[in-house]
Formats: C-alpha cells, structure tokens, sequence
C-alpha cells in the first residue's frame, strides 16, 4: 500500500525565512496530494492541495510542488510567521485499494520565532 | 454553521467501559472518515462510509463499531475500552472521490 514518508520532524526557523518540508509517496498512481496545518488543540486544516496534472500550485505565502518522477511533493512558506508555528502534514490519496484514502506523513513540527 | 461537529469534545472513562462518538457535517458531501491521532500525533484512517456504505475498515479491533445513519452522521462505538485507546479521534467528510477532507474538532478519550 501507500507510504507516505516526511522530513524534517522539525523546523524551527525566524520569522521571515522561509521554510521547506518536503514528503515522498511509493505509489505511482496517487494523484492527489494535500496538506494539512495543525494548532495544538485544534483539528488538521487543508491549507493547499495539489493534483498530479499540474507541477506548482501558490496561494499568496504557500506553495506546493510535485515532482511524479520522483514521487515527492514540498510545502514552501515564504515569508514565515509566528502564527505560521504548527504541524504539518503532508498526505497522499491511494488509489490501490479500489477506493480512495489518505495516507499521511508523520508530521513536521514548524516553529517560527520573532 | 460549523462544517463538521463532533460530539463529546472531551470524554474520560475507565477500562472496560462502553463509550460512543458522533460526527455530523452539514456539508452535503458523501463520504465520512474515522481517524484516530496518537500521542505522537501520528493521524491514521480507521473507517471510511460513502453514502451510509462500509467501504474502508483498516485493521482495527472489533470492539470499534462505526454506525451510519444516513450520510451526514457517522458514530464510532468502542466496546471494552483499553488504556492504548486513549487518543484524540476525528471525525472528517468529503465528496465522494476523496479530494478535500474536512476534519471535525477531534474527541479526546482518555481510557483511566
């Protein structure tokens, strides 16, 4: 089945950097890649996604990157801040089990300092 | 208008107890998800129903019993409650081809 792997465990940069997370994926026919912010306490939220037609999606500070080839897909934040500190997660839809599920990555912790 | 609700937010219970979970999304989508969230915030998928119908059960113990009753709800009954299952669970929906999941708030169980 799916794998989802994701690095780093953790990020801690200042505000203002960017910041890169970077997920790999092992099977060939995912096509759809989306991720997840979390807030200590709160539930996952979608902030991007991203289909396996298209290489780059942006939304203003954000963007996704998907390289098939490969099979790993990157979550870019420019311009980082404070409240940009959460987890991240990265996930992949698995399309072998005849219907359609998200295998997700294990999470990287982002910490952003003023 | 909240999008997908959980219900109880936080439940603590002792071993061996019966304890129930519901989920209900005003979103109009087809398919609904159990997730279960440990300690090390690992999110795993536990059951999925599209439209009332099982169509994922991913390797959990029996004593986990989701319930559908119609397309907007979907309960998780847990039986003989063990201390590994205290985690967070989450409820989530999505149309029926599985792009864009919307999670609920999440229940805390905490098993004592």
């Amino acid at each position: 089945g799916e794998n989802v792997e994701q690095h780093p465990s953790t990020l801690s940069v200042q505000e203002g950097d960017s910041a890169v997370i970077k997920c790999t994926y092992s099977d060939s026919a995912s096509n759809y890649f989306p991720w997840y912010k979390q807030e200590l306490g709160k539930r996952p939220q979608l902030i991007i996604d991203i289909r396996s037609n298209v290489g780059e999606k942006k939304d203003q500070r954000i963007a996704v990157t998907l390289n098939k080839t490969a099979k790993h897909f990157s979550l870019h934040i420019t311009e980082t801040q404070p409240e940009d500190s959460a987890v991240y997660f990265c996930a992949a839809r698995a399309m072998n089990t005849g219907f359609q599920k998200l295998v997700f990555g294990t999470g990287t912790r982002l910490l952003v300092s003023p | 208008d909240t999008a997908v609700s959980q219900t109880p937010k936080y439940l603590v219970t002792q071993m061996g107890n019966d304890k129930s979970i519901k989920c209900e999304q005003n979103l109009g989508h087809d398919t609904m998800y159990w997730y279960k969230q440990d300690s090390k915030k690992f999110l795993k998928i536990m059951f999925s129903y599209n439209n009332k119908e099982l169509i994922i059960n991913e390797t959990v113990p029996n004593r986990f019993s989701p319930k559908s009753p119609d397309k907007a709800h979907l309960n998780l009954h847990i039986n003989s409650l063990e201390l590994g299952d205290s985690a967070v669970y989450f409820c989530a929906s999505s149309n029926d081809r599985g792009y864009e999941q919307y999670f609920g708030p999440g229940t805390r169980l905490t098993v004592t």
